[in-house]
């Protein structure tokens, strides 16, 4: 069975400063590996996703995650941070071979002033 | 083409009542799912389904709880005799299968409150 494990329940970082939000995952075959961000009182939105290629991806409004298979992992990264960025932030893994998406419990953003 | 449409967005139940709440997928997407919210809990997840099939209900709780997604109509996610701890944020997701990568799309969730 896979599962998620999202180490920090909260991350508190100063504006403009760098962030990282771990991610590990479990798993006995390939993956599909994913964050989504959630706004308060909104749905869950794609951030971005590796399915297959280049380790390295990216969305358009700054982040990045880098696909470790060695040490299981998909941090998700940002090198300054803005107030906008505040919102909770899910890691989520998919076997290929199914349909179902495993969520981890969520790191949420704390943008300080 | 419009997103994911949950409905309603929030439901007040007195315990007792049922809750019913609806999802219509995206346009071309064949494939739902249901999750629940609970508060430093994560998202869990509850069933997935495709057009008149339940395909993994593992997440479901055994009893009051019930989903369908009829071959016309949205996906309706049911919840007999509501207690109070149903409530929570539901979300429901779709996606076209796996030549998407199996990426899912949320919508915008029903909140449940039980009184």
């Amino acid at each position: 069975a896979q599962s998620v494990t999202q180490l920090d329940s909260q991350v508190p970082v100063f504006e403009e400063a760098p962030v990282e939000l771990r991610c590990n995952y479990s798993s006995s075959v390939s993956v599909y590996l994913f964050w989504y961000v959630q706004y308060p009182n909104q749905g869950l939105q794609l951030l971005l996703k590796y399915l297959s290629g280049s380790t390295l991806v990216e969305s358009i409004n700054g982040f990045e995650a880098e696909f470790n298979k060695s040490q299981t992992s998909f941090h998700l990264r940002k090198p300054s941070v803005h107030i906008s960025d505040t919102a909770e932030y899910f890691c989520a893994v998919s076997d290929p071979r199914q349909d179902k998406i495993i969520f981890g419990k969520g790191t949420r953003l704390h943008i300080l002033p | 083409n419009a997103g994911v449409m949950q409905n309603p967005r929030h439901l007040v139940r007195r315990r007792g009542q049922e809750a019913r709440l609806r999802c219509s997928p995206m346009k071309g997407h064949s494939h739902v799912y249901w999750y629940r919210q609970l508060p430093e809990e994560g998202l869990k997840f509850m069933v997935y389904l495709q057009k008149e099939n339940i395909i993994d209900e593992s997440g479901m709780p055994k009893e009051r709880f019930s989903a369908e997604f009829p071959k016309e109509g949205p996906s309706i996610l049911r919840i007999q005799q509501v207690v109070r701890g149903d409530s929570a944020a539901y979300f429901c997701a779709s996606s076209p299968g796996r030549s998407s990568g199996n990426t899912i799309y949320f919508g915008e969730g029903s909140w449940l409150t039980v009184v």
